[in-house]
């Protein structure tokens, strides 16, 4: 079974705040993705990464930095809080197999309150 | 970009009866069709996913309908109990690529 964690599920931040939202992935997969999820608007995608010390920006990437410094670990940094980044945060993997469409694996989310 | 229409946002129906969530995209090369079930307070989890190269595909109770020249693609489930009751997300997606979701059906099955 493919196990995908994240570091909090609920964190209460201060506007101005450093936050770090970290995910690890069980199952040596190559993509892990970023999602923020807001009631009527689904799934976007923040970041997204494909390798080791690789990333790309996804949909709506201002205000969010990621850093992918092993292969199981996925981390999205919000370098300074603001009340509009309060939201469900999560984390997905996929095994990464160019061409052919996958499942991505979510995790448990993580929901922020910035204060 | 791609883009990817949901409809409906919000759909009740009796137990027994069927569902049907339709969803559009835009990008014609876009070839993989996810469909997501997120439970209330749990992760979205994968529950039945269609390639271009197939018009329909079934597990149990429930199917997906894909039409690549209308480029729609449709969830069916027949049957509903309440156990069904989630926000169904459908996706779509490219070869090598990140996936673009809808925003989400929330499904209600009433006993």
């Amino acid at each position: 079974d493919v196990k995908v964690t994240q570091s909090s599920r609920y964190l209460v931040k201060r506007t101005g705040e450093k936050v770090f939202l970290e995910c690890v992935q069980d199952m040596d997969h190559e993509n892990m993705f970023w999602y923020r999820q807001d009631p009527g608007l689904g799934l976007r995608l923040i970041y997204f990464s494909y390798d080791v010390k690789m990333k790309e920006k996804g949909d709506i990437p201002e205000g969010y930095s990621v850093s992918r410094e092993k292969k199981e670990r996925f981390s999205l940094i919000l370098e300074s809080a603001s009340t509009n980044q309060t939201s469900m945060y999560l984390c997905a993997s996929s095994l990464g197999i160019a061409g052919v469409g996958e499942t991505q694996y979510f995790g448990p989310g993580t929901r922020l309150l910035v204060l | 970009g791609e883009n990817v229409e949901q409809h409906p946002s919000t759909l009740s129906v009796q137990e027994g009866d069927s569902a049907v969530i339709k969803c559009t995209y835009s990008d014609s090369a876009s070839n993989y069709f996810p469909w997501y079930k997120q439970e209330l307070g749990k992760r979205p989890q994968l529950i039945i996913d269609i390639r271009s190269n197939v018009g329909e595909k079934k597990d149990q109770r429930i199917a997906v309908t894909l039409n690549k020249t209308a480029k729609h693609f449709s969830l069916h489930i027949t049957e509903t109990q309440p156990e069904d009751s989630a926000v169904y997300f459908c996706a779509a997606g490219k070869g090598y690529s990140t996936l673009t979701f809808g925003k989400g059906t929330m499904l209600l099955v009433s006993p």
